[in-house]
Formats: structure tokens, sequence, C-alpha cells
């Protein structure tokens, strides 16, 4: 079964510093790969997706991540934290094969200090 | 405006009691997927309907049961209800291709006391 884990339940970083969110997954065969984002009381919002042609993504909101397939890895990263960035994260894999099934990490708070 | 709407945004009900969370998808999308948010499990996939049949099932309960009809509305029907299933109720729509994106309505707060 596809998983995905998420390094830090909670990450803090001052503005503008350089934003990292960890991401591994585990499955047999490279799946699609996504970011999400959630802010206070809304549902979540797509960030950026890895579907296997660039291995570099790039995002909304300036986010971006790299599809490391010998670390199992899909990083999120931004260069400037901004204070409208502090919310949280999650990360979610998809089977390659059949219907689409999202399975999301435990998710990632990231928190801006001024 | 993800185009996905969910109602009722809040339900507080007591224990033992039934109640029906309702989803209207974005308009083209043929696939639904209800997720439960707590603080515990964090985001747990239950269930997911494509064109009114069941198409994957997740960590649900025997105590719920879901539905999509005709007009690709879905509702999660959540039964024998307790403390333990107060959480948020999130539906999401996609296209059924597994590279596509899925869209989150804003949520159910369901509170049991």
């Amino acid at each position: 079964a596809q998983s995905v884990t998420q390094l830090g339940s909670h990450v803090s970083v001052s503005e503008g510093a350089l934003v990292l969110l960890r991401c591994n997954y585990s499955s047999s065969v490279p799946p699609y790969l996504f970011w999400y984002v959630q802010y206070p009381n809304q549902g979540l919002q797509l960030l950026l997706k890895y579907t296997s042609a660039a291995t570099l993504v790039k995002g909304i909101n300036g986010f971006e991540a790299e599809f490391k397939k010998s670390e199992t890895s899909f990083h999120l990263t931004k260069p400037s934290a901004h204070m409208s960035d502090a919310a949280e994260y999650f990360c979610a894999v998809s089977p390659i094969q059949g219907a689409q099934k999202l399975v999301f990490g435990q998710g990632t708070r990231l928190t801006i200090n001024p | 405006d993800s185009g996905v709407t969910q109602t009722p945004k809040h339900l507080i009900t007591a224990t033992g009691q039934r109640v029906t969370l309702r989803c209207s998808p974005r308009s083209g999308d043929l696939s639904v997927y209800w997720y439960q948010q707590s603080l515990d499990q964090g985001l747990q996939f239950l269930i997911q309907y494509y064109n009114g049949e069941e198409r994957a099932k997740g960590n649900i309960l025997e105590r719920f049961s879901a539905q999509q009809f005709p007009d690709l509305h879905s509702e999660l029907n959540l039964s024998s209800l307790e403390l333990g299933d107060s959480a948020l109720y999130f539906c999401a729509s996609s296209g059924l291709a597994a590279n596509t994106e899925a869209f989150f309505g804003q949520g159910t707060r369901l509170t049991v006391v």
C-alpha cells in the first residue's frame, strides 16, 4: 500500500528565510505526488503536483518541489518565507494506475516568525 | 472558491444520533471523495464514488455510509454517533484520471456532544 511520511509536524522559520517541508513516499512504483495547503478554517488547496513529467515542479505562491526517485522524496521549498505562508501543508500520493485515491501525510504546520 | 459545496458548515448533535452531510461536486467532475480530519488521526480517506458507483474504500466505519446520486451530488451518512466522531468532514471532487487534482470543499465541522 502506498503511504507518505512528512517529517516534522511543526516547522517554524523566520520571515524571509528558506522554507523546507519534507515528504517521503512509499510505493513500489513512482506514484503521482501532490502538495496541498490548508489555511485556517478552509479546505485544502492544491499547491503543485508531480505527474512524471519534469522532476522539478513549480507551484503557486512561489513554492516548488523536486521529485527524487532515488530518495523516494518530494520535498517542498520556498526561497523566502512570507507571513501569509503560515498554514498546514499536506503531502499526498496517488497510484498511477486505477482510480485516483489520494493518501495524505499527517501534515506539517508551518509558522512564520516576524 | 473550489466549486465544491458542502452543507451544512457546522453541525452539533448528541451521541447516538444520525446525521447526513451533503456535497455538490464541481461542474463536470464525476468523482467524489470523502475525508475525515481529526487532531489525532489526521486526514483520513473514507470513500470514493465515481458516477454513482463506489470506487474505493478507506478507513470508513460500518456506522458510516455514503452514496452518489444521479445528479452527482453525494451524501455521507453517519449513524450511532460517538464523541470520537467529532471531526471535520471534507468532500472533494475530481476527474477520474490519477494525475488530476482533487478540489476540496470547505468542510462540515461535526461536533458530537
